[in-house]
């Protein structure tokens, strides 16, 4: 199994509608973030966490919210989804100190 | 904030050759760099971190310098194989701490066999 997990992995939706994208882990790390990926754009910070009660706004946070609702579950939730919210979206977690991430498979969002 | 400049344009190489990709950045000198690969739609894979006080780290055929002068980092991938065909990230510190990095927008070698 990965370590870290994404569900779910690709997504259809239509503008308007509510999306929940859920990341979990089993290593163990306090740090856990969302990233959004767009071609020639490279990765962009949505929001990140250092613990279950730190929730922080990375660069991008405008119309995205997220949860954590344990130290292994971090959820990054669309309110209303827009078609410029159309991306490939990623979960990565790191260890204290200059920690690498780790990052899930992904998960393909669409929003039509 | 930090800018990172990474050669948005592919490199195309012939296998067995040695892939040069480069990174550099502007502003405040960061702590340490990392370098990752990632491949299509898949999640980017840490590949190695230098400090600022490291000149060169080497990890089997991967080798990465940094020049905090030159405010760039050199990533070498020596005789390289289609396998290694992928985009490859350098990331830094956001700031001058070691919450958070921010991303290039990463280099598309493709080696040729």
């Amino acid at each position: 199994d990965a370590d870290v997990t994404q569900t779910p992995r690709n997504r259809i939706t239509k503008t308007g509608k509510r999306i929940m994208l859920e990341c979990s882990q089993t290593k163990g790390h306090d740090r856990m973030y969302w990233y959004r990926q767009d071609p020639g754009l490279g990765l962009q910070l949505i929001y990140y966490s250092f613990d279950v009660k730190d929730i922080n706004k990375g660069e991008i946070s405008d119309g995205y919210s997220v949860s954590r609702q344990a130290q292994a579950k971090f959820s990054l939730s669309l309110e209303s989804a827009i078609p410029n919210q159309t991306a490939l979206y990623f979960c990565a977690t790191s260890d204290l100190g200059i920690g690498e991430l780790f990052f899930g498979e992904g998960s393909r969002l669409t929003v039509l | 904030s930090q800018k990172i400049e990474q050669n948005s344009e592919a490199l195309n190489i012939q296998e067995g050759k040695t892939a040069t990709l480069t990174c550099n950045y502007t502003n405040y000198s960061p702590a340490y760099l990392q370098w990752y690969r990632q491949d299509p739609g898949r999640g980017p894979v840490f590949l190695l971190l230098i400090r600022e006080n490291e000149k060169e780290k080497r990890k089997e055929r991967l080798k990465v310098t940094f020049d905090t002068t030159l405010k760039q980092s050199l990533f070498h991938i020596t005789a390289s194989q289609p396998a290694d065909s992928a985009t490859y990230l350098c990331a830094l510190p956001t700031s001058g701490g070691y919450q958070k990095v921010t991303f290039g927008t990463g280099t598309k070698l493709q080696v040729i066999p």
